[in-house]
Order: C-alpha cells, then sequence, then structure tokens
C-alpha cells in the first residue's frame, strides 16, 4: 500500500532562518507531487506541483521554492523566513495516469516562525 | 477558470441530527468533485468522491453527496451526527488536465454539541 511521510511534525524557526520541509511517497511510482500551505482558519492555497523529477511549477510568487530531486521525493525550501511563511504545511501526491485526481495527503509540518 | 464555493464557513448542529454542508463549483468542463475531512493538526482525509458515475456516491462514516449539475452543487450530508463529526470540511474540484491540480474551498468548521 501506498503512504506518505512529512517531517518534521512541528518546527519553530526564527526570521530569517533557512528551511526544509521534506516528503517522502512510498508504494508508488511517478507520483504527481503537490505541496500546500493553509493558513489558521484558511482553506488550503497550492504552492507548488511536480508530474516528474525536476519538473516544478509554482502557483504563487513567494518566499518558498521547491525540488523533486528523486522520483517520490519532495523538498520545501526556503533561504530566509518571513513572519508571514508561518502555517500549516501539507505534502500530498496522486496518480499520474488517471482521469480523475484524488489526492492523499501526509500528516503535515506545524511551522511557526518568530 | 475552476471554483468552487462553500457556503458556510461554521455549521453547529446537535448530536443525532442530520448534517447538510453545501457545496458549488463553477466549471467550464466536468469536473471530478471529491470531499474530504480534517481532523485539528492533522492532514486531509478522502470522505467520498463523484468521477462521472453515479451521482448519489457514498462515502466513509455514513456521508454522502449528490452531483447536481443543473444546479453546479456537491452538498455534503449525513443523517445523523456523531459527536467524531466534528472537524473541518472541504470540497474540492478537480479537473482532468496534465497534473490534475485541485481547487478546495475555504472549508466549513463542523460542531457537534451533545
Amino acid at each position: 500500500s501506498q503512504t506518505i511521510h512529512q517531517w518534521p511534525a512541528t518546527l519553530v524557526q526564527p526570521v530569517g532562518s533557512p528551511l526544509s520541509l521534506e516528503c517522502t511517497v512510498e508504494g508508488t511510482s511517478n507520483p504527481n507531487l503537490y505541496w500546500y500551505r493553509q493558513a489558521a482558519g484558511r482553506g488550503l492555497q497550492l504552492l507548488f506541483y511536480s508530474v516528474g523529477i525536476g519538473q516544478i511549477s509554482s502557483e504563487v510568487p513567494q518566499n518558498l521554492s521547491a525540488s523533486r530531486p528523486q522520483d517520490r521525493q519532495f523538498i520545501l525550501s526556503s533561504k530566509k523566513l518571513l513572519l508571514s511563511d508561518s502555517g500549516f504545511y501539507l505534502c500530498a501526491w496522486s496518480v499520474s495516469d488517471r482521469a480523475y485526481n484524488e489526492q492523499f495527503f501526509g500528516p503535515g509540518t506545524r511551522l511557526t516562525v518568530l | 477558470a475552476q471554483s468552487v464555493t462553500q457556503l458556510d464557513s461554521h455549521v453547529s448542529v446537535s448530536e443525532g441530527t442530520p448534517v447538510l454542508l453545501r457545496c458549488n463549483y463553477s466549471s467550464s468542463y466536468s469536473p471530478s468533485l471529491f470531499w474530504y475531512v480534517q481532523h485539528p493538526n492533522k492532514g486531509l482525509q478522502l470522505l467520498l468522491k463523484y468521477t462521472s458515475a453515479a451521482t448519489l456516491v457514498k462515502g466513509i462514516n455514513g456521508f454522502e453527496a449528490e452531483f447536481k449539475k443543473s444546479e453546479t452543487s456537491f452538498h455534503l450530508t449525513k443523517p445523523s451526527a456523531h459527536m467524531s463529526d466534528a472537524a473541518e470540511y472541504f470540497c474540492v474540484v478537480t479537473f482532468n488536465t496534465n497534473a490534475g491540480k485541485s481547487t478546495f474551498g475555504d472549508g466549513t468548521t463542523l460542531t457537534v454539541k451533545p
């Protein structure tokens, strides 16, 4: 069966520090991968998605970047965190060859920037 | 462009009474529609999905939703609320495109009173 992992689960970082959040998927190959941010009391905002290794699409201009160095690994990064980067970050995957696109979500990372 | 509107940001019901969470979508093409549930500080779990098969869709935990094309709606219902149903619910629309990007509603917080 497929599983998706995210770490760390929680993170507290000072403003201006770097960030690296990691997401890995097991039990499938060539998945579509997604990073979302959920601000307090809000819905999910799609930040990045990837349809293959090295292929990253950015949905909104921001202080973050994403990379996909391996087929089932998706990394969210920042060189210098801002206060506004605080939120709940969710990674998700979907099967790439299905017409509909049910997404499977990881447990999330709670990021607090102080 | 696709969009999804959850008509109520908060819904409060008593345990044992019916639940109705409303969702309307707009699209130029036939969408796939999903309802997800999110408990505090957790990832999202799929409740049910509509992918152009039967218009009445049954999901987990006794939830169901009916796709009404004429009304562009996909409301979520449950005959009898349980305390464990208290959570955030998201309606999601996805198109059958490459990468299958999804658009999330802003969410509805369901409170269940004893």
